[in-house]
């Protein structure tokens, strides 16, 4: 079966520009996570829907970052304004209500030059 | 303060040692943990779920202390296709999976 896909797997983007990472989940996963990981460091957690309920934020590091999932189902990632400190592998991941395992993307690698 | 705390090492260990790796976790109201897996440039993957009573796979072994909100894993015997970041799971509430940083590990030869 499908597995979280995510889009596009590579982006070299200039500084300041704006992008879109997109995140769609396995169907019927309630639950969806972004995480991100720069070169040679850990997993760093941004942000988390469940459901219809009020995503969780608190992991966005400036507000030039922001998330949205519609239909509670696919979900952007967007970074306006991009810096080089944004580079990093942007992992989606979901799972299921009442899960005990959750499924990542293969991520998206972004360059800023 | 993270909701998931792991020594990010790196841990570096000849082929057949025994490593053991920690982590915290903050919300005393976790439900339930996990030790995932991270080959490098690869996505995350499940090892193994992490219970009350501790548990065995293998030359894997998971404990848990809810009372000190402590989780460990050791790998006894370690091998060489061992060498991966090893992440550690907490399951806040509500399917509110939080992923430590990570712990990175080196088998050598």
């Amino acid at each position: 079966g499908a597995g979280v896909s995510q889009s596009p797997s590579n982006k070299v983007t200039e500084k300041g520009k704006d992008v879109e990472l997109r995140c769609d989940p396995i169907s019927g996963h309630t639950a969806l996570y972004w995480y991100r990981q720069s070169l040679g460091q850990g997993l760093e957690f941004l942000i988390y829907f469940q459901g219809n309920s009020a995503p969780d934020k608190s992991g966005l590091p400036s507000d030039r970052f922001s998330a949205e999932r519609t239909g509670g189902s696919v979900s952007t990632l967007t970074i306006q304004r991009t810096q080089q400190e944004d580079s990093a592998v942007y992992l989606c991941a979901s799972s299921s209500q009442g899960a005990t395992e959750a499924f990542f993307g293969q991520g998206t690698r972004l360059t800023v030059v | 303060r993270k909701e998931v705390e792991q020594d990010p090492g790196p841990f570096n260990v000849p082929e057949g040692a025994t490593v053991a790796f920690n982590c915290t976790y903050s919300n005393s109201a976790s439900q339930s943990f996990f030790w995932y897996r991270q080959d490098c440039r690869k996505e995350p993957k499940l090892l193994m779920s992490v219970y009350s009573s501790g548990n065995e796979d293998g030359r894997f072994t998971a404990q848990l202390n809810r009372a000190s909100q402590y989780i460990s894993l050791l790998i006894r015997d370690s091998k060489l296709s061992d060498s991966a970041t090893y992440l550690c799971v907490v399951n806040r509430y509500n399917n509110d999976m939080r992923f430590g940083a990570g712990t990175r590990l080196t088998v050598k030869p």
